[in-house]
């Protein structure tokens, strides 16, 4: 069964800044069937990326994801405010279930 | 714009069964472009996958829920719902009710795709 692994597990920053969060498969995952999503507490998630590097709808360009294989990357350039939330990764287009990422939280400094 | 709301009692009892409800607005349910599905998330944890439906009724569900898993849809009243028998402790969480391409970039996926629009989230806490 396929796990994703999110690292780091806490990220600390400050506005203005990079944040590149990363998501490891177990199992090499085919076609980058692969999404972001990011949630505020008390929010439910929203989709930033799917196929590991298409925005969705509305998402800013300071969002990027990138990777194949097994190793995936979310990067946020030039942190806002409003972007410190926790973000979790998803792999789908498999069975017996698609599977989430236990989570990055990006933290102000 | 499309909107989903969860409805559904708060508190179950042990043993019992967890029934909830999904009402879709601002758009049709009955769309062979979408599934229509459950995620939860237990407090302070990560997301799970839980089941989905299509328009026709053909239903998924995460094998890790051992059978407990019954979605339907009413695409009449623009509902759909899910229901978690035998639920104990461990399926207190929020849950999420949420729409499925069905396709997306040229290739089909079917119940096993990301979700692009998400209801509110309702809280379920299974106590005695």
């Amino acid at each position: 069964e396929m796990v994703l692994t999110q690292s780091p597990g806490t990220l600390c920053l400050s506005p203005g800044e990079r944040a590149t969060l990363s998501c490891r498969a177990s199992q090499s995952i085919s076609s980058s069937y692969l999404a972001w999503y990011q949630q505020k507490p008390g929010q439910a998630p929203r989709l930033l990326i799917y196929a590991a590097s298409s925005r969705a709808t509305g998402i800013p360009d300071r969002f990027s994801g990138r990777g194949s294989g097994t190793d995936f990357t979310l990067t946020i350039t030039g942190l806002e405010p409003e972007d410190f939330a926790v973000y979790y990764c998803q792999h789908y287009g498999s069975t017996p279930t698609c599977t989430f990422g236990q989570g990055t939280k990006l933290e102000i400094k | 714009q499309l909107q989903l709301q969860e409805s559904g009692p708060g508190l179950v009892k042990p043993s019992d069964t967890l029934s909830l409800t999904c009402t879709v607005s601002g758009g049709p349910i009955s769309s062979s472009l979408y599934y229509w599905g459950w995620i939860r998330q237990p407090p302070g944890k990560g997301l799970q996958y839980v089941g989905s439906i299509f328009y026709s009724g053909s239903m998924h569900s995460n094998p890790s829920l051992n059978s407990r898993v019954t979605v339907s849809i009413k695409t009449s009243e623009s509902q759909f719902s899910l229901k978690l028998s035998s639920v104990a402790a461990a399926d207190t969480a929020v849950y999420y009710c949420a729409r499925i391409p069905y396709c997306s970039g040229g290739s089909c996926y079917g119940w096993s795709n990301y979700v692009d629009v998400w209801g509110k989230g309702t809280t379920v806490t299974v106590s005695s």
